[in-house]
């Protein structure tokens, strides 16, 4: 198994402002991921980082809004640009290590 | 991704009954995964299924891949009221993306 901790575990932010997530693992993984889990539903994916390279988003979701780093292979970052009250949910970071972990995830909150 | 089919939406029973829920899915997966997640939490995995037709338990928990590859189940015996939460079935193809396709989840209230 893989331990995952996400900083901050929740936040309120003014609508225009952005916010960035750090999710940190407790070893060494190849494959990390950001979900997005809106309120009473279920998770998305917004996109899976790859260390050394760009991340992958899925359809619907773009680098300018959520720019993502992967400096190696225990940590990642997930910003969440010009916020709207949309962008209201909760973020999850995941890892595959043989199976797939989540952190706590990241409750935001935009006025 | 796609969304998965989970059924039931939601399950209010009294504690000792035993509980059932499934999820389908249009696409075959190689790899079906079951979470619970509780308020603030982030989703815990319970049961990782990885063959077609296995059943795999884990204390009061069963789950089945299904036989075609496009289902799974999971059974809950003899419920306390520390089983509430929400529950997800989730879909994998190991050999592409290794991304997780969600159900809808079940949400699950145990009254004493």
């Amino acid at each position: 198994s893989a331990v995952i901790s996400q900083k901050p575990s929740r936040d309120i932010c003014q609508r225009g402002t952005s916010l960035t997530i750090q999710c940190q693992v407790d070893s060494q993984v190849t494959m990390m991921f950001w979900y997005r889990q809106q309120p009473g539903q279920s998770l998305t994916l917004i996109a899976t980082a790859n260390q050394g390279s760009e991340a992958t988003y899925e359809s619907g979701f773009v680098i300018d809004k959520f720019p993502i780093s992967r400096p190696n292979l225990t940590f990642s970052t997930l910003t969440v640009s010009n916020l709207s009250p949309e962008d209201s949910s909760i973020y999850l970071c995941s890892v595959d290590a043989s199976e797939q972990f989540f952190g706590p995830g990241t409750r935001l909150t935009v006025l | 991704g796609q969304q998965l089919n989970q059924s039931p939406q939601s399950m209010f029973i009294q504690e000792g009954e035993d509980v059932s829920m499934n999820c389908t899915s249009s696409s075959i997966f190689n790899t079906w995964l079951w979470y619970k997640q509780e308020p603030g939490e982030g989703p815990v995995l319970l049961i990782a299924l990885y063959k077609a037709g296995e059943l795999t338990s884990n204390g009061r928990l069963t789950a089945q891949f299904g036989i075609t590859r496009k289902d799974s189940f999971l059974n809950i015996s003899a419920s306390i009221p520390s089983d509430v939460g929400i529950y997800f079935c989730a879909g994998q193809l190991r050999n592409s993306g290794y991304a997780l396709n969600f159900g809808k989840g079940t949400s699950l209230l145990v009254t004493p």
